[in-house]
């Protein structure tokens, strides 16, 4: 069984701020992890994702996310926030098996205060 | 850009009602999806197919059903609308790329049962 948990289902912070989500997740295999973007209106975007390399992945948008097992986490990071980065997103988990079902996380809502 | 689209984007329908959501995609995925998604709550997979004349149904149990004739097209149909099934539908397929399937998600149809 594999699952995610999202830390806050709201983030606020400043333009210009350091932006932090934080996601822990759990499985009996070696996980893949993935971050996802869903603006307004739109279906989900990938920003990154890890997949066993390397264990701090840069993504799109200026976004990365390090992948921590001792922590079992895998937080995603900005330095500099931006209006645009306002959206919502879903960290998720999936097996390292043939079929590599996922499982999303519930979401946290990014806003973003001028 | 991922390819997939959904219509209609948005939905309002009485009780009883037989509808069909569409979902194509141009990108000769063989492997489709169908999630439901709620506000605060994790995406859930209602349907998958992993090619043509291939359907499976998902985690959360659905009075749905789909079909998968031609690779591009993947819809889903309810036989008789109800209040419950109001939701908002992504449609996404995926491909693998390196040693993961990277999903592309449709814009979406939010649908509304009165």
């Amino acid at each position: 069984a594999q699952s995610v948990t999202q830390l806050g289902s709201h983030v606020s912070v400043s333009e210009g701020a350091l932006v932090l989500l934080r996601c822990n997740y759990s499985s009996s295999v070696p996980p893949y992890l993935f971050w996802y973007v869903q603006y307004p209106n739109q279906g989900l975007q990938l920003l990154l994702k890890y997949t066993s390399a390397a264990t701090l992945v840069k993504g799109i948008n200026g976004f990365e996310a390090e992948f921590k097992k001792s922590e079992t986490s895998f937080h995603l990071t900005k330095p500099s926030a931006h209006m645009s980065d306002a959206a919502e997103y879903f960290c998720a988990v999936s097996d390292s098996g043939g079929y590599q079902k996922v499982t999303f996380g519930t979401g946290t809502k990014l806003q973003v205060i001028p | 850009e991922a390819d997939i689209y959904q219509t209609p984007r948005y939905l309002v329908i009485g009780t009883g009602k037989k509808i069909t959501l569409e979902c194509s995609q141009t990108m000769g995925h063989d492997k489709m999806y169908w999630y439901q998604q709620d506000p605060g709550m994790e995406l859930h997979l209602i349907h998958y197919s992993y090619g043509v004349n291939s359907t499976e149904k998902g985690d959360l149990s659905s009075e749905s059903t789909v079909s998968r004739i031609r690779t591009e097209h993947f819809p889903l149909t309810l036989e008789s609308a109800r209040p419950s099934h109001t939701s908002q539908y992504l449609c996404a397929s995926s491909e693998r790329t390196g040693l993961t399937d990277t999903q592309y998600f449709g814009p979406g149809t939010r649908l509304t049962v009165l």
